[in-house]
């Protein structure tokens, strides 16, 4: 079982559409969530961190944590043509700066 | 707030060469990571450095190795290169005071070993 899991897609969503993605994890003791988007042949850009249970919402976008159930979310709302990339979850786990990532979940948002 | 910076952002080697690879923080990060990004294994951790000591360490061989300077600045080196380190080497930084902080990548050196 790999660390962090994420369906590879494609994701394919309407323009205008919520784009819902989901990440599980394996170890409890995961302490921070992040949500990363990378364009093809570019680096990981920052969208979203998550510490604790609940939602956390940034402009379009919103982060969903349930530690109980070791998942997290996100969901993009009114997604855009620009919007379309890959989205990566990373865990770190309690000691440590470490990025533990899933293998990423490609969207495609067709206009 | 200038961002990560990444030198060179191509390059092209041979196997059995030796290459290094450099990295500027976000002004105020003491701590930089670099990170291994292949179409087969994804990204994957390669070490941690904090305050020029090695804080955290990925499981990749000893060939691969990296240090850090006073000022933050940080080097990883991979010696005898082998196809399959033909890679997306990205390095990423934060403050380093705290467990779980945020990481900000830098845009990544292209490493293509033929």
């Amino acid at each position: 079982q790999k660390e962090v899991e994420q369906n590879s897609g494609p994701l394919s969503v309407p323009e205008g559409a919520i784009a819902s993605l989901n990440c599980t994890y394996s170890d409890r003791g995961s302490q921070s969530f992040f949500w990363y988007r990378q364009y093809s042949g570019k680096s990981p850009e920052l969208i979203m961190f998550i510490y604790s249970n609940g939602d956390k919402e940034d402009g379009r976008f919103t982060a969903q944590l349930n530690k109980a159930s070791q998942y997290v979310s996100l969901l993009i709302r009114d997604s855009q043509p620009s919007d379309s990339a890959t989205y990566l979850c990373a865990v770190i786990k309690a000691a440590g700066n470490k990025l533990t990532f899933g293998g990423g979940t490609r969207v495609l948002v067709k206009p | 707030k200038a961002g990560v910076t990444q030198t060179p952002r191509y390059l092209i080697k041979t196997r059995g060469q030796q290459v290094t690879l450099s990295c500027s923080p976000i002004s105020g990060h003491r701590s930089v990571s670099w990170y291994q990004q292949t179409p087969g294994q994804g990204l994957q951790f390669l070490f941690e450095y904090f305050s020029e000591t090695q804080r955290n360490k990925g499981n990749f061989p000893g060939r691969f190795s990296g240090r850090q300077f006073s000022n933050s600045r940080s080097e990883m080196n991979v010696s005898t290169l082998e196809l399959g380190d033909s890679a997306l080497y990205l390095c990423a930084s934060s403050f380093g005071t705290s467990a779980g902080e945020t990481q900000y990548f830098g845009p990544g050196t292209r490493l293509l070993v033929l």
